[in-house]
């Protein structure tokens, strides 16, 4: 059974820098195609990809934010760990890690943790 | 960046309808779509993928169709439950997803 859960601050401050940690269970981050991605839905909006991590140390990430985020993954715990520099109040969102299978599977995000609400504000 | 419009934005509808979303991309995205069910507090839950593969557990009153840059999601009998903010997403570039559409109860 896949879990994900996400873990971090719940507040943060204005041009601070956020840490979130993914923990997971039940695959391995080892497996070439498998990937875990985070994933960013402020209140009342639609969610919003930010960055994701393969399995053989690949890393994507959102164009519009790439300049601020840095995914990495610590295989031995089953953690990801994404960093956002420079919080701002419109970066105030439920953070979501996301389990994505193999290509082959032809799947996308199919496990999701319960997310984590982080607000920014002075 | 592919952008992905859906709509309605929001869908009134009673129990037994049959439900229909659509979903935009800005360019081809082949089959590589996804959709996706919210509930207020939870994580987005998958219901189908590849365009219209169901995935497991999702009740088959659910269906997809489509390909390239028009999609539709259909919901053959909406049950109570099904009453929820429903998002489409491609994955052929990165992940983009719709802005949402709320089926609500009319």
């Amino acid at each position: 059974q896949i879990t994900l859960k996400e873990s971090g601050p719940t507040l943060v401050k204005p041009t601070q820098t956020l840490t979130l940690t993914c923990t997971f269970s039940g695959f391995s981050l080892n497996t070439r195609g498998v990937g875990v991605g985070w994933i960013r839905q402020p209140p009342g909006k639609a969610p919003e990809w930010l960055a994701l991590i393969f399995g053989d140390d690949d890393k994507r990430y959102s164009p519009s934010l790439r300049n601020r985020l840095t995914i990495t993954k610590d295989t031995s715990k089953n953690q990801v760990v994404l960093i956002m520099t420079n919080m701002d109040p419109v970066d105030t969102a439920t953070y979501y890690c996301a389990h994505r299978p193999m290509a082959v599977t032809g799947t996308s995000f199919d496990y999701w943790g319960q997310g984590i609400l982080v607000s920014v504000s002075s | 960046d592919i952008q992905m419009t859906q709509s309605p934005s929001t869908l009134s509808a009673s129990v037994g309808d049959r439900v229909n979303i659509t979903c935009r991309a800005s360019q081809s995205v082949y089959t590589w779509l996804a959709w996706y069910q919210q509930k207020p507090g939870r994580a987005p839950k998958l219901l189908l993928y590849k365009s219209s593969t169901l995935e497991s557990g999702v009740p088959s009153r659910f269906s997809g169709s489509g390909s390239g840059t028009e999609f539709t999601l259909t919901i053959g009998s909406l049950q109570p439950d099904d009453f929820a903010t429903y998002y489409c997403q491609q994955y052929s570039s990165y992940w983009t997803f719709g802005q949402g559409t709320k089926v609500e109860v009319k």
